[in-house]
Protein backbone atom coordinates (compact mmCIF):
# COMPACT_ATOMS: atom_id res chain seq x y z
CA UNK A 1 0.00 0.00 0.00
CA UNK A 2 1.41 3.05 -0.98
CA UNK A 3 2.01 5.86 1.29
CA UNK A 4 2.28 9.81 0.37
CA UNK A 5 4.47 10.45 -2.49
CA UNK A 6 5.95 14.09 -3.37
CA UNK A 7 8.16 15.19 -6.34
CA UNK A 8 10.20 16.34 -6.98
CA UNK A 9 12.17 15.41 -4.09
CA UNK A 10 14.50 19.31 -4.32
CA UNK A 11 14.53 21.75 -6.28
CA UNK A 12 16.65 25.25 -7.05
CA UNK A 13 15.24 28.13 -7.97
CA UNK A 14 15.80 31.97 -8.19
CA UNK A 15 13.60 34.50 -6.95
CA UNK A 16 10.55 35.70 -8.75
CA UNK A 17 10.63 32.27 -10.74
CA UNK A 18 7.70 30.26 -10.10
CA UNK A 19 7.16 25.89 -8.92
CA UNK A 20 5.13 23.37 -8.72
CA UNK A 21 4.85 20.48 -6.32
CA UNK A 22 3.18 17.64 -6.49
CA UNK A 23 1.69 15.27 -3.77
CA UNK A 24 0.29 11.78 -4.58
CA UNK A 25 -2.05 10.98 -1.92
CA UNK A 26 -1.65 7.87 0.23
CA UNK A 27 -4.76 4.74 -1.41
CA UNK A 28 -7.71 5.32 0.14
CA UNK A 29 -7.28 8.89 0.99
CA UNK A 30 -9.35 11.71 -0.26
CA UNK A 31 -8.14 14.95 1.66
CA UNK A 32 -5.01 16.59 0.76
CA UNK A 33 -3.65 19.39 3.16
CA UNK A 34 0.05 20.89 2.44
CA UNK A 35 2.28 22.44 5.32
CA UNK A 36 5.57 24.50 4.80
CA UNK A 37 8.47 23.40 7.20
CA UNK A 38 10.89 26.00 7.29
CA UNK A 39 14.32 25.27 8.75
CA UNK A 40 14.46 24.43 12.98
CA UNK A 41 10.61 25.04 12.57
CA UNK A 42 7.77 23.00 12.96
CA UNK A 43 5.16 22.37 10.01
CA UNK A 44 2.97 25.58 9.07
CA UNK A 45 -0.77 24.93 7.63
CA UNK A 46 -0.79 26.20 4.18
CA UNK A 47 -4.10 24.73 3.02
CA UNK A 48 -6.58 22.09 2.59
CA UNK A 49 -8.25 20.46 -0.27
CA UNK A 50 -10.60 18.09 -0.20
CA UNK A 51 -13.19 16.98 -3.10
CA UNK A 52 -11.39 19.48 -5.71
CA UNK A 53 -11.80 22.63 -3.46
CA UNK A 54 -9.52 24.76 -1.20
CA UNK A 55 -11.81 23.83 1.83
CA UNK A 56 -9.31 25.70 4.05
CA UNK A 57 -6.34 28.39 4.32
CA UNK A 58 -3.42 29.10 6.47
CA UNK A 59 -1.91 32.57 7.22
CA UNK A 60 -0.20 32.66 3.29
CA UNK A 61 -0.22 35.17 0.95
CA UNK A 62 -2.12 34.61 -2.56
CA UNK A 63 1.45 33.40 -3.97
CA UNK A 64 0.65 30.11 -2.95
CA UNK A 65 -1.98 28.30 -4.46
CA UNK A 66 -2.96 24.83 -5.06
CA UNK A 67 -5.24 22.56 -7.10
CA UNK A 68 -6.80 18.91 -6.35
CA UNK A 69 -7.27 16.72 -9.32
CA UNK A 70 -10.40 13.92 -9.46
CA UNK A 71 -7.79 11.18 -8.57
CA UNK A 72 -7.48 13.09 -5.16
CA UNK A 73 -3.71 14.28 -6.22
CA UNK A 74 -2.47 17.77 -5.59
CA UNK A 75 -0.63 20.54 -6.69
CA UNK A 76 1.05 23.63 -4.67
CA UNK A 77 2.22 26.69 -6.90
CA UNK A 78 4.29 29.37 -5.30
CA UNK A 79 4.46 32.27 -7.90
CA UNK A 80 6.97 35.39 -7.56
CA UNK A 81 9.62 33.17 -5.07
CA UNK A 82 10.97 34.90 -2.37
CA UNK A 83 14.29 33.54 -0.75
CA UNK A 84 12.06 33.05 2.77
CA UNK A 85 9.96 30.70 0.62
CA UNK A 86 13.13 28.31 0.85
CA UNK A 87 11.35 25.12 2.78
CA UNK A 88 10.41 22.02 3.34
CA UNK A 89 6.95 21.67 1.57
CA UNK A 90 5.37 18.71 3.03
CA UNK A 91 2.29 16.81 2.07
CA UNK A 92 -0.20 15.42 3.93
CA UNK A 93 -3.68 13.22 3.17
CA UNK A 94 -6.01 11.49 5.12
CA UNK A 95 -9.52 10.50 5.04
CA UNK A 96 -12.48 12.20 5.05
CA UNK A 97 -14.10 15.43 6.48
CA UNK A 98 -12.24 15.84 8.93
CA UNK A 99 -15.31 16.66 11.22
CA UNK A 100 -15.17 13.26 12.32
CA UNK A 101 -12.66 13.39 14.94
CA UNK A 102 -9.23 13.69 14.79
CA UNK A 103 -7.82 12.58 11.72
CA UNK A 104 -4.52 11.10 11.32
CA UNK A 105 -2.51 12.84 8.97
CA UNK A 106 -0.13 10.66 6.76
CA UNK A 107 2.66 13.04 4.93
CA UNK A 108 5.04 12.19 2.55
CA UNK A 109 8.71 12.74 2.68
CA UNK A 110 8.39 16.73 1.22
CA UNK A 111 9.60 18.71 -1.39
CA UNK A 112 13.08 20.69 -0.62
CA UNK A 113 12.58 24.13 -1.89
CA UNK A 114 15.97 26.32 -2.37
CA UNK A 115 15.13 29.85 -3.29
CA UNK A 116 18.57 31.45 -4.08
CA UNK B 1 -5.45 31.82 19.75
CA UNK B 2 -4.19 27.80 19.97
CA UNK B 3 -1.03 27.32 20.69
CA UNK B 4 1.78 24.02 21.09
CA UNK B 5 4.48 24.33 22.77
CA UNK B 6 7.74 21.92 23.53
CA UNK B 7 10.08 23.64 25.88
CA UNK B 8 12.96 22.06 25.15
CA UNK B 9 15.04 21.93 21.65
CA UNK B 10 16.90 18.89 22.51
CA UNK B 11 16.56 15.77 25.14
CA UNK B 12 19.76 13.85 25.63
CA UNK B 13 19.25 9.94 27.14
CA UNK B 14 21.64 7.05 28.01
CA UNK B 15 19.94 4.17 26.04
CA UNK B 16 17.78 1.97 28.27
CA UNK B 17 16.73 4.89 30.77
CA UNK B 18 13.17 6.15 30.30
CA UNK B 19 12.89 9.26 28.30
CA UNK B 20 10.18 12.36 28.22
CA UNK B 21 9.79 14.67 25.78
CA UNK B 22 7.56 17.62 27.24
CA UNK B 23 4.82 19.45 25.21
CA UNK B 24 1.68 21.80 26.94
CA UNK B 25 -0.77 23.51 24.70
CA UNK B 26 -3.40 26.02 24.35
CA UNK B 27 -7.15 25.66 23.22
CA UNK B 28 -10.19 27.06 23.90
CA UNK B 29 -12.23 23.90 23.77
CA UNK B 30 -11.01 20.24 24.47
CA UNK B 31 -7.71 19.40 22.57
CA UNK B 32 -7.45 16.68 20.42
CA UNK B 33 -3.28 16.20 20.63
CA UNK B 34 -0.86 14.41 18.85
CA UNK B 35 2.74 13.37 18.52
CA UNK B 36 4.32 12.60 15.02
CA UNK B 37 8.17 12.07 14.61
CA UNK B 38 10.63 12.61 12.02
CA UNK B 39 13.83 11.07 10.49
CA UNK B 40 16.35 12.53 8.56
CA UNK B 41 15.00 12.88 4.68
CA UNK B 42 11.21 11.52 6.12
CA UNK B 43 8.07 12.73 6.84
CA UNK B 44 6.34 12.85 9.83
CA UNK B 45 5.37 9.86 10.95
CA UNK B 46 2.41 9.64 13.36
CA UNK B 47 2.95 8.07 16.97
CA UNK B 48 -0.26 8.39 19.04
CA UNK B 49 -3.29 10.78 19.62
CA UNK B 50 -5.73 11.83 22.60
CA UNK B 51 -9.06 12.32 21.89
CA UNK B 52 -10.84 11.60 24.95
CA UNK B 53 -10.96 8.56 27.88
CA UNK B 54 -8.27 6.98 29.24
CA UNK B 55 -5.34 10.06 30.19
CA UNK B 56 -2.47 7.43 29.04
CA UNK B 57 -2.45 6.91 25.85
CA UNK B 58 -0.50 3.93 24.20
CA UNK B 59 1.55 4.52 21.03
CA UNK B 60 3.59 2.95 17.97
CA UNK B 61 7.23 1.35 18.84
CA UNK B 62 6.37 1.47 22.73
CA UNK B 63 5.93 5.30 23.11
CA UNK B 64 3.09 6.50 25.89
CA UNK B 65 1.74 10.01 26.49
CA UNK B 66 -0.04 11.47 29.06
CA UNK B 67 -2.55 14.16 28.86
CA UNK B 68 -2.74 16.58 32.17
CA UNK B 69 -5.80 18.73 31.63
CA UNK B 70 -4.88 20.21 34.68
CA UNK B 71 -1.59 21.48 33.37
CA UNK B 72 -2.25 21.44 29.80
CA UNK B 73 0.44 18.84 29.08
CA UNK B 74 0.80 16.03 26.84
CA UNK B 75 4.16 14.40 27.43
CA UNK B 76 5.62 12.07 25.59
CA UNK B 77 7.42 8.93 26.97
CA UNK B 78 8.67 5.70 26.99
CA UNK B 79 10.22 3.23 29.34
CA UNK B 80 12.89 2.26 27.83
CA UNK B 81 14.87 4.50 24.89
CA UNK B 82 16.54 2.85 22.08
CA UNK B 83 19.72 4.20 19.96
CA UNK B 84 17.38 4.32 16.87
CA UNK B 85 14.63 6.42 18.62
CA UNK B 86 17.11 9.46 17.81
CA UNK B 87 14.80 11.66 15.79
CA UNK B 88 12.84 14.58 15.73
CA UNK B 89 9.56 14.63 17.68
CA UNK B 90 6.73 16.66 16.84
CA UNK B 91 3.49 17.86 19.42
CA UNK B 92 0.52 18.57 17.89
CA UNK B 93 -2.72 19.84 18.29
CA UNK B 94 -5.75 20.22 16.41
CA UNK B 95 -7.05 23.45 16.10
CA UNK B 96 -11.36 23.02 16.54
CA UNK B 97 -11.86 26.42 15.90
CA UNK B 98 -10.34 26.34 12.60
CA UNK B 99 -11.46 22.99 11.99
CA UNK B 100 -9.05 21.13 9.51
CA UNK B 101 -5.72 22.89 10.56
CA UNK B 102 -3.23 21.29 13.01
CA UNK B 103 -0.79 23.06 14.53
CA UNK B 104 2.56 22.11 14.91
CA UNK B 105 4.96 22.69 17.75
CA UNK B 106 8.90 23.79 16.96
CA UNK B 107 10.04 20.22 17.50
CA UNK B 108 12.46 18.64 20.17
CA UNK B 109 15.32 16.19 18.92
CA UNK B 110 15.76 13.77 20.96
CA UNK B 111 19.29 11.71 21.33
CA UNK B 112 19.86 8.40 22.27
CA UNK B 113 23.22 8.00 23.38
CA UNK B 114 24.92 4.21 23.21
Amino acid sequence: DAGVTQSPTHLIKTRGQQVTLRCSPKSGHDTVSWYQQALGQGPQFIFQYYEEEERQRGNFPDRFSGHQFPNYSSELNVNALLLGDSALYLCASSLGTGLSGANVLTFGAGSRLTVL
Amino acid sequence: AQSVAQPEDQVNVAEGNPLTVKCTYSVSGNPYLFWYVQYPNRGLQFLLKYITGDNLVKGSYGFEAEFNKSQTSFHLKKPSALVSDSALYFCAVRDMSFTYKYIFGTGTRLKVLA
